[in-house]
This record gives structure tokens, sequence and C-alpha cells, in this order.
């Protein structure tokens, strides 16, 4: 297992469409977050889960904002109806059920024209 | 509110010198852990180094050493031996029992040939 990996690395859409981000964590990693990094920025939190349960969710994320995490490995960040402010670099990350550190993805490049 | 303070967006120093990078955290919370988090352009977050609020002793890794100050809610990076690799942005991080990381704005370190 070389890491988190994040699919797609970029993404370009056209305001109104819909888009799905797939984040695939490190094995037995239990708890998996994402992340919205804008350029000059620190990662602002969006939504964490423990296994496949979605524990946490950023009061900032509107609903058009949804996550998931079935069977408790892979997870997919879906943006129904992007706007140009969606515009960001989307991070996962995990963490191991025995530690606090946690392991960044490669993030995914959005672009909404 | 937890929030980090990250008081220098940019910070040069010449190759082989020692720099300090700045980091001020807020919470209420007696048990937490602090993090430096390292992004290099274009590339992935990688932890830099770890603190965890219950020990005294400063951490360390390598060229890499922290001055963890609790009272005063600070939390320094010190870069011995600077060298061009270590040109990236640098983020100060927060996490208590909920596991969310808080971050700071970032701090841009140059490193001067």
């Amino acid at each position: 297992d070389t890491g988190v990996s994040q699919d797609p690395r970029h993404k370009i859409t056209k305001r109104g469409q819909n888009v799905t981000f797939r984040c695939d964590p490190i094995s037995e990693h239990n708890r998996l977050y994402w992340y919205r990094q804008t350029l000059g920025q620190g990662p602002e939190f969006l939504t964490y889960f423990q296994n496949e349960a979605q524990l946490e969710k950023s009061r900032l994320l509107s609903d058009r904002f949804s996550a998931e995490r079935p069977k408790g490995s892979f997870s997919t960040l879906e943006i129904q109806r992007t706007e140009q402010g969606d515009s960001a670099m989307y991070l996962c990350a995990s963490t191991p059920p025995w530690g606090t550190e946690q392991f960044f993805g490669p993030g995914t490049r959005l672009t909404v024209l | 509110a937890q929030t980090v303070t990250q008081s220098q967006p940019e910070m040069s120093v010449q190759e082989a010198e020692t720099v300090t990078l700045s980091c001020t955290y807020d919470t209420s919370e007696s048990d937490y852990y602090l993090f430096w988090y390292k992004q290099p352009p274009s590339r992935q977050m990688i932890l830099v180094i770890r603190q965890e609020a219950y020990k005294q002793q400063n951490a360390t890794e390598n060229r890499f050493s922290v001055n963890f100050q609790k009272a005063a809610k600070s939390f320094s990076l010190k870069i011995s031996d600077s060298q061009l690799g270590d040109a990236a942005m640098y983020f100060c991080a927060f996490t208590d029992s909920n596991y969310q990381l808080i971050w700071g704005a970032g701090t841009k370190l140059i490193i001067k040939p």
C-alpha cells in the first residue's frame, strides 16, 4: 500500500454540473477526513468518517455537498450544482486506529468555469 | 472557538542557516496534539513533526525541532541547516479529542542558495 490515493487529480467542470471525487485511504485506517484548500490558505475541514459512520460535518458545508463511505473503505465526495466558489483543492486524509497523524492524499483540484 | 495563528506569511533563509516559524493557538482543552505539516509546491501534505500537549519535552526530528510553550499557547518550528528541499508552505495544525485538524494560514518558506 503506497498511501492515500485520490481520483481524479484534476477536474474542470461548468457551473451547475455535478462532480464526484473518490478517496482510497491507507488500508486499516479507520478514520477518513475531507478538507478543502483554496490558494494561499490552510485546509478547511469538511467532514469526517470513522469506519462507515459520518461523525462530523462542517457547518460551513452547504447541502450541495455530500459524502459517503460505504463499507468503511473508500469514500466519495459529491458536489451538486457546482458554483465558481467551489473551485479549490479537495484533500482527503486517513488515520489509523492507533494514531493521531493524518496521512494526506495528493488532492483533487476542481476548477468550475 | 479553537484557532491557530501563523503570523508570518513568508520567511526566507540562507541555505545552511537556521530559521524559526511561529505559531500560536487558542483552546480551552487540556489534552490535544500539535503538528507541523509541510506542503511543497504541487505536492502533497506531509507531516514534519508532532507534539503531544501532555509532554513537557520538546519534540525533535533530525533537523526539525519545536519550542512548545503550553502556558503561552505557542508552538514554533525551528529548522536547522536549511536545505533547498525545505522550500514549501508550512502549516501549523491542532487537534483535540474530535481528531479534527484546525489549521493556520501557513508560512511560505523560501531557501536562498
